[in-house]
């Protein structure tokens, strides 16, 4: 099955500085990864994704970026604010696994502290 | 939340009980998920079904079941049988539509305490 990697487990950043979450994936079959941001109490909420197809995708101060032949994806915070503080998934997916389901695979998270 | 509802926020039970946590969604999403989410780690997934009267079991299934008889609907139990129960829960919707891209939407969970 997928096992996907994330780091830093904690990352904490000045109010303005960029901040960069790597992860890394096994699956090479795998064709969808989604960022999501979970604050305090809340559920995640999806924040950007990117699918095999393409390298690079941008939303404002969000971007992320996809190495198919590393397995590796990244996000790139631009600009950060302290609202900006919050734990970070990512995730992957293959078309479908083994057992027929459009599952998702997690990191484990990154605990991003934006200091004003 | 993205018209998803979890109930309740939080829930106490003692050990032994069985208890069923909520999820209603109003996105006409045919796919539902449940997920258990542990402190400082990722979502495991429990249980997902895709239509109406279908379930399949997750990577942690053993000590829940699920059932899915109204495609709004996708409560989760909590068996006495689960052997660490306590954890934070999350519900999530997709849609099977062709051409969408399956986005995961989340509800805004149920933490459970049972002690």
């Amino acid at each position: 099955g997928e096992n996907v990697e994330q780091h830093p487990s904690t990352l904490s950043v000045q109010e303005g500085d960029s901040a960069v979450i790597k992860c890394t994936y096994s699956d090479s079959a795998s064709n969808y990864f989604p960022w999501y941001k979970q604050e305090l109490g809340k559920g995640p909420q999806l924040i950007i994704d990117i699918r095999s197809n393409v390298g690079e995708k941008k939303d404002q101060r969000i971007a992320v970026t996809l190495n198919k032949t590393a397995k590796h994806f990244s996000l790139h915070i631009t600009e950060t604010q302290p609202e900006d503080s919050a734990v970070y998934f990512c995730a992957a997916r293959r078309r479908l696994d083994e057992a027929g389901r459009r599952a998702l695979t997690f990191g484990s998270g990154t605990r991003l502290q934006v200091q004003p | 939340d993205g018209g998803i509802t979890q109930s309740p926020k939080y829930l106490f039970r003692k050990e032994g009980q069985n208890v069923t946590l909520s999820c209603e969604q109003n996105l006409n999403h045919d796919a539902m998920y449940w997920y258990r989410q542990d402190p400082g780690q990722g979502l495991r997934l429990i249980y997902y079904s895709q239509i109406v009267n279908d379930f399949q079991k997750g990577d942690i299934a053993e000590g829940y079941s699920v059932s899915r008889e109204k495609k709004e609907s996708f409560p989760l139990t909590v068996t006495s049988a689960q052997k660490n129960p306590t954890a934070f829960y999350l519900c999530a919707s997709s849609t099977r539509q062709a051409g969408n891209s399956y986005e995961q939407y989340f509800g805004p969970g149920t933490r459970l305490t049972v002690t």
